[in-house]
């Protein structure tokens, strides 16, 4: 079945220093890809469209230049956090739109320090 | 402004009964929806989906009842066994629109006791 690669599963950075998160459709091509942001107990909030070989669509309230997502081939989209900051600690997860569904990655646990 | 709302934030079941889960939306223009199975650290789980087309949709110990007149849709686990304990979001997208991106509840902790 479709499967999506999400990596790393979990990191530590440093205040200031950014992070670069992946994510892969390994048996599909995805054309679209989402990113979500969960808090604890909440829901997943969606914090951008990547599409292909196009910019990134954000959602309101969401900062491009501190987000930079990337979809640079039909089987990967990149989210880089710059600068991070500890509010930016949170559980970050990939969704790759199929032609029937939709696949998540695992997420990546950020904590900044 | 939330659009899908899962009002009950956890449930608790006996081994065997059946799960009923509840997800109510405000966006009419949303005409497909989703639930997902979710355990702490890791991505969604696709579980089950329904179109605005039909009302029922039904696999294998999982059923979705989609009632659009309220706007309300509801799954059904049965039977509920303890694997089954785990967050369920209720997720809804227009189809045609928007990327199709999935609009998500908050969620429901489901814990279904031995």
């Amino acid at each position: 079945g479709a499967v999506v690669s999400q990596h790393p599963s979990r990191v530590i950075c440093k205040s200031g220093t950014s992070v670069k998160i992946e994510c892969r459709s390994l048996d599909f091509q995805a054309t679209t890809m989402f990113w979500y942001r969960q808090f604890p107990k909440q829901s997943l909030m969606l914090m951008a469209t990547s599409n292909e070989g196009s910019k990134a669509t954000y959602e309101q309230g969401v900062e491009k230049d501190k987000f930079l997502i990337n979809h640079a081939s039909l089987t990967l989209s990149t989210l880089t956090v710059t600068s991070a900051h500890p509010e930016d600690s949170s559980f970050y997860i990939c969704s790759a739109r199929r032609t029937y569904g939709y696949t998540f990655g695992s997420g990546t646990r950020l904590t900044v320090v | 402004d939330q659009q899908v709302k899962q009002n009950s934030p956890s449930l608790s079941v006996q081994e065997g009964r059946i799960s009923i889960l509840n997800c109510d939306y405000t966006n009419s223009m949303f005409d497909y929806f989703l639930w997902y199975k979710k355990y702490p650290a890791e991505g969604p789980t696709f579980l089950i989906s329904i179109s605005s087309i039909k009302d029922k949709n039904e696999d294998g110990r999982f059923t979705v009842f989609l009632n659009k007149s309220a706007k309300h849709l509801s799954l059904h686990i049965v039977p509920s066994q303890p694997g089954d304990s785990a967050v369920y979001f209720c997720a809804a997208s227009q189809r045609g629109g928007s990327n199709y991106k999935l609009t998500f509840g908050k969620g429901t902790l489901l814990t279904v006791n031995p």
